[in-house]
């Protein structure tokens, strides 16, 4: 089955900074790649998307990229701010509305 | 839409007793989902159904958990005996069929504490 690894498991930076969370999967079947944002005590929620038909995708301060023939996607924030802090999950998906989630990673932004 | 709506939000029991939590979708998702949150494992898909059958359930643990979903509008998951090791948050999500994202739409979970 599909296996999704995430890395770094903590990222400490500080605002303004960029950081950068890397997702490798296994299936290569696998075409949706979404990542969830999770505060502290709440309940995840979808932050931006991308399908395997591109490549990169930006919404405002935060990016993702896609590479198919490595079977890797990362999530970037820019001049990232305190509310970013939270628990960031990738995912992929290889079958029909089945999400395969990464292990999270902590992001703390400090001041 | 209230969005999923999931109960106990906490619960603590002692090892051995039963444990049922339950779940509310949005009305008009035909997808839900049951998953497991640790500090170690992160996410875990336990099962999910679609149209209330279950589709996958490789993610059960074991004998101890079983779900079901006897409308569209509730589902269970049961732990019996639970044993400390099941603690955990468990969140139950939706999802519309045919959507073009298949975006979760997560309740705010269970805590559960077996001691």
């Amino acid at each position: 089955g599909e296996n999704v690894e995430q890395h770094p498991s903590t990222l400490s930076v500080q605002e303004g900074d960029s950081a950068v969370i890397k997702c490798t999967y296994s299936d290569s079947a696998s075409n949706y790649f979404p990542w969830y944002k999770q505060e502290l005590g709440k309940r995840p929620q979808l932050i931006i998307d991308i399908r395997s038909n591109v490549g990169e995708k930006k919404d405002q301060r935060i990016a993702v990229t896609l590479n198919k023939t490595a079977k890797h996607f990362s999530l970037h924030i820019t001049e990232t701010q305190p509310e970013d802090s939270a628990v960031y999950f990738c995912a992929a998906q290889p079958g029909f509305q089945k999400l395969v989630f990464g292990t999270g990673t902590r992001l703390l932004v400090s001041p | 839409d209230a969005g999923v709506i999931q109960s106990p939000r906490h619960e603590v029991t002692e090892m051995g007793q039963e444990v049922t939590l339950r779940c509310k979708p949005i009305s008009g998702h035909d997808y839900l989902f049951w998953y497991r949150q640790t500090m170690m494992r992160g996410l875990e898909l336990l099962i999910y159904f679609n149209n209330n059958v279950p589709i996958d359930d490789s993610g059960m643990p074991e004998d101890r958990f079983s779900a079901k979903m006897p409308n569209a509008s509730f589902s269970t998951l049961k732990i019996q005996p639970s044993e400390p090791r099941d603690s955990a948050v468990y969140f139950c999500a939706s999802s519309p069929q045919g959507a073009r994202t298949g975006e979760l739409f997560f309740g705010e979970g269970s805590r559960l504490t077996v001691l």
